[in-house]
């Protein structure tokens, strides 16, 4: 399957701790993407990044690309309590017109004051 | 303001009595799908549409089926709802198919 799945399923910090949470997927895609979900809410697009690309960044966010190794990270930095949610990634695919984006299952953050 | 509305935020039914949820956007995207989201299982999509009157399945279309008959608006409708179809419902759309999603806010639905 195209889907991405995310390690690890669930992480505990302190406040001013770093979150990483990684996404590994299977197959070749176009892009992927990093969103955040507070509890029972809609999806928070926080990053794309393209195949080509290797790093990008948005303010705390880091996100890193190694499609050698089909895998993709998501860094947050000095975490703070209004972090706790849940990210997913999702893996985009597309052929002609046609397209997919796959969620994965997701990782749990929890940021504690 | 962008954004994609859904109605009703919060539905409860009993099995076998059809129901709508509308989905809207402002963002003249061309791109919209529907997405169920259960615990265990993450985000799955129902089905996608990639313009008007162009829709197509998603991973789980079983006993959903949608329209599109304008680029604003793609409503979710459940023929003969059963119990099963209990989940959080999400609407999205983007611009272009390799574009980021906005999503809509949910519709928890609740089916007796």
């Amino acid at each position: 399957s195209q889907q991405g799945e995310e390690d690890p399923q669930a992480l505990s910090i302190q406040e001013g701790e770093n979150a990483t949470m990684n996404c590994s997927y299977k197959t070749s895609i176009n892009n992927l993407q990093w969103y955040r979900q507070n509890s029972g809410r809609g999806l928070v697009h926080l990053i794309l990044i393209r195949s080509n690309e290797r790093e990008k960044h948005s303010g705390r966010l880091r996100v890193t690309l190694d499609t050698s190794k089909k895998s993709s990270s998501l860094l947050i930095t000095a975490s703070r309590a209004a972090d706790t949610a849940s990210y997913f990634c999702a893996t985009a695919f597309f052929s002609g017109n046609t397209g997919k984006l796959i969620f994965g299952q997701g990782t749990t953050l929890q940021v504690k004051p | 303001e962008a954004q994609v509305t859904q109605n009703p935020r919060y539905l409860i039914t009993v099995t076998g009595k059809k129901l709508t949820v509308t989905c809207s956007q402002n963002m003249n995207h061309e791109y919209m799908s529907w997405y169920r989201q259960d615990p265990g299982l993450g985000l799955r999509q129902i089905y996608y549409s990639m313009n008007v009157e162009v829709t197509d399945k998603g991973d789980v279309p079983e006993g959903y089926k949608v329209s599109r008959k304008e680029k604003r608006n793609f409503p979710l409708i459940l023929e003969s709802p059963s119990p099963n179809q209990t989940s959080l419902y999400f609407c999205a759309s983007r611009v272009g198919h390799q574009e980021t999603q906005y999503f809509g806010p949910g519709t928890r639905l609740l089916v007796l």
